[in-house]
């Protein structure tokens, strides 16, 4: 079935530094790829998605590619803020012959930035 | 309200209550999800709705009981819960393929 794996967390970082989120998936098929950013307390926001391959998604500094040859969306930002931190979600949304897009997730990674 | 509304935000009950939680989307979405999030493991889907009728569900223990009785509004009927079901659960809508929309979550504890 498909899959997602995120690098382990936490991440800690001081503020301004470059972040990388390693994401790599296992999936039938052209998936979809997404990242979710969850704040404290709070349910998941969409961050960015990428639909087909080489495609690129973008939001608030962020970036990620969706790699097909090594089936890899990983996340960055060159430049991180205090407010960045959450725990970011990686997943992928594969049909799969359903009448919806079933969304499998990623363990997700607790980011903490220092100022 | 917009977007995705759930309520309570947080339930403590015990092991022989029953209790429901409430989600409502107000997005004009056709397909609704419950999510259970627990310490250090992934996403878990339980259930989805798509067009009203219940489409998957993840071998979810019959203690957990759906209900969705039209698009916007989408149930969780709790009874006989064990500590092990302590957790935040997460209710989504979407269009059909598309992007899911979460709702804050209920922080749920049953002791």
């Amino acid at each position: 079935g498909d899959s997602v794996t995120q690098m382990e967390g936490p991440v800690t970082l001081s503020e301004e530094a470059f972040l990388t989120i390693n994401c790599t998936y296992t999936a039938t098929g052209y998936p979809s790829l997404f990242w979710y950013v969850q704040y404290p307390g709070e349910g998941l926001q969409l961050l960015l998605k990428a639909t087909k391959a080489d495609d690129k998604g973008s939001n608030k500094g962020f970036e990620a590619t969706y790699r097909k040859e090594t089936t890899s969306f990983h996340l960055e930002k060159g430049s991180v803020q205090v407010s960045d931190s959450a725990v970011y979600f990686c997943a992928l949304s594969n049909a799969g012959g359903t009448s919806y897009g079933k969304l499998t997730f990623g363990q997700g990674t607790i980011l903490t930035v220092h100022p | 309200e917009t977007g995705v509304t759930q309520t309570p935000r947080h339930l403590v009950m015990g092991m022989t209550n029953k209790k429901s939680l409430k989600c409502e989307q107000h997005l004009g979405h056709n397909a609704m999800y419950w999510y259970k999030q627990s310490a250090k493991k992934p996403l878990e889907l339980m259930f989805v709705y798509s067009l009203e009728e219940r489409v998957e569900n993840n071998s979810v223990p019959s203690r957990f009981s759906p209900e969705c009785p039209n698009s916007s509004h989408l149930f969780l009927h709790l009874h006989t819960l064990q500590p092990e079901d302590s957790a935040l659960y997460l209710c989504a809508s979407s269009q059909l393929y598309g992007e899911q929309f979460f709702g804050p979550g209920t922080r749920l504890t049953v002791l």
